[in-house]
């Protein structure tokens, strides 16, 4: 079965900086997700990648997947609070149910 | 379009007792599927529909779980004799079509608490 590890499990960043979480995948990558979820509510679609070297970007969050397709990276340029929460990769597993990374958990500091 | 909804956003139930979560998916989306989240861990895959038919079902659903979308609509997940080891999140997502092109968008979730 597909695994997913992110990296780091969580993550103190002050405001106006930039950072940076992984997502390895055990297998290759066929369809990688990035959710973002605040605290004991549901998630909210970020972007989704395919192809290998894909990279795409929505306001100040930028994701890649690489050649290989079996690493992802979320880049947040200039954090700001509105940042903060838990960022999920999901990748599509046996039957089109994703398979999930444990997440990261993003804090921003004023 | 006012996204996938679930009711309640929290249940807290005694241990043995039965619940009932409801799922409401994006009206034009054909697939809806169950997740649960347990603390500090990702979701997990419980099972799916097509329109009305279940197609698949993790390991993870035991028998004391049954899960239906009538007229491939709105769906709910019933859980019976619930055990302490039933709380967690409990997501539902919906998407417009099949495999990985089709993005899936959650609800803001139930939350079960099994006392």
């Amino acid at each position: 079965s597909q695994e997913l590890e992110q990296s780091p499990q969580s993550l103190i960043v002050q405001e106006g900086k930039n950072l940076t979480i992984n997502c390895t995948s055990s297998k290759t990558l066929y369809g990688l997700y990035w959710y973002k979820q605040k605290y004991g509510e549901g998630l909210i679609f970020l972007m989704m990648l395919q192809k290998g070297g894909e990279e795409k970007s929505h306001e100040k969050i930028t994701a890649k997947l690489d050649e290989k397709k079996q690493q992802s990276s979320l880049h947040i340029t200039a954090s700001q609070p509105s940042h903060a929460g838990i960022y999920l990769c999901g990748a599509v597993g046996g039957a089109d149910g994703l398979t999930f990374g444990k997440g990261t958990h993003l804090i921003i500091q004023p | 379009d006012t996204g996938v909804s679930q009711d309640p956003r929290h249940k807290i139930t005694k241990r043995g007792q039965n619940v009932t979560f409801r799922c409401d998916p994006i009206s034009e989306h054909n697939r809806l599927y169950w997740y649960r989240q347990t603390l500090g861990q990702g979701p997990e895959f419980l099972t799916y529909f097509q329109n009305e038919a279940q197609l698949e079902k993790s390991r993870l659903l035991s028998d004391r779980f049954s899960a239906e979308r009538p007229k491939g609509s709105f769906s709910t997940l019933e859980i019976q004799r619930t055990e302490q080891g039933d709380s967690a999140m409990y997501l539902c997502a919906s998407s417009l079509g099949t495999g990985p092109s089709y993005e899936q968008y959650f609800g803001p979730g139930t939350r079960l608490t099994v006392t």
